[in-house]
């Protein structure tokens, strides 16, 4: 079985901060990871994802993520936060390929 | 990334009337769709998962005769609420995929009111 657990269901960072989303997972198979973005009446825009390989991976936007397989984390990190980032952050985690099973969600807020 | 479109983006409807949600991908075989109900506030719960040509596999607790899906071809689902009511006034999302979720594709959501 997988799940997904986002620590903090609000982040509140300064324009040009560092950008800390955590997400920790849990599968008894190897997992896909991912992380996505929605802003709001939109649907999911993906910015990330880990499968194979590369444990550091990066996205779109200037985000990326590092897969800690030791820490079952999937934190994803953008150096220098911007006040188009603010938006809903989901992680998301698939054990097989053939289902997502998504963490509650992280609220960014940009503080000009 | 390949395109999934999702019509109408809003509907309202009148309690106990059915409404019908339509879910695209247009520029590439889904061979495999999802359809995920979202609450304000909360994660996405999936509601059911969809392959061309099949039944649609219902995750538990949801009502398969009242959230009807067809996946009819490869590039079209269909999400219909039957009978809706107020509380099922919500934020509907589709995803597609021509293989593993490691490939889908969401749309931009369907905003239902229903009252």
């Amino acid at each position: 079985a997988q799940s997904v657990t986002q620590l903090g269901s609000h982040v509140s960072v300064s324009e040009g901060a560092l950008v800390l989303l955590r997400c920790n997972y849990s599968s008894s198979v190897p997992p896909y990871l991912f992380w996505y973005v929605q802003y709001p009446n939109q649907g999911l825009q993906l910015l990330l994802k880990y499968t194979t390989g590369a444990t550091l991976v990066k996205g779109i936007n200037g985000f990326e993520a590092e897969f800690k397989k030791s820490e079952t984390s999937f934190h994803l990190t953008k150096p220098s936060a911007h006040m188009s980032d603010a938006a809903e952050y989901f992680c998301a985690v698939s054990g097989d390929g053939n289902q997502f099973y998504f963490g509650t969600g992280t609220s960014l807020t940009v503080i000009p | 990334g390949a395109v999934v479109s999702q019509h109408p983006s809003r509907v309202i409807c009148k309690s106990g009337t059915s409404v019908k949600i339509e879910c695209r991908s247009l520029d590439f075989q889904a061979t495999t769709m999802f359809w995920y109900r979202q609450f304000p506030k909360k994660s996405l719960m999936l509601m059911a998962t969809s392959n061309e040509g099949s039944k649609a596999t219902y995750e538990q607790g949801v009502e398969k005769d009242k959230f009807l899906i067809n996946h009819a071809s490869l590039t079209l689902s269909t999400l219909t609420v039957t009978s809706a009511h107020p509380e099922d006034s919500s934020f509907y999302i589709c995803s597609a995929s021509a293989g593993r979720v490691t490939e889908a594709f969401f749309g931009q959501g369907t905003r239902l009111t229903v009252v």
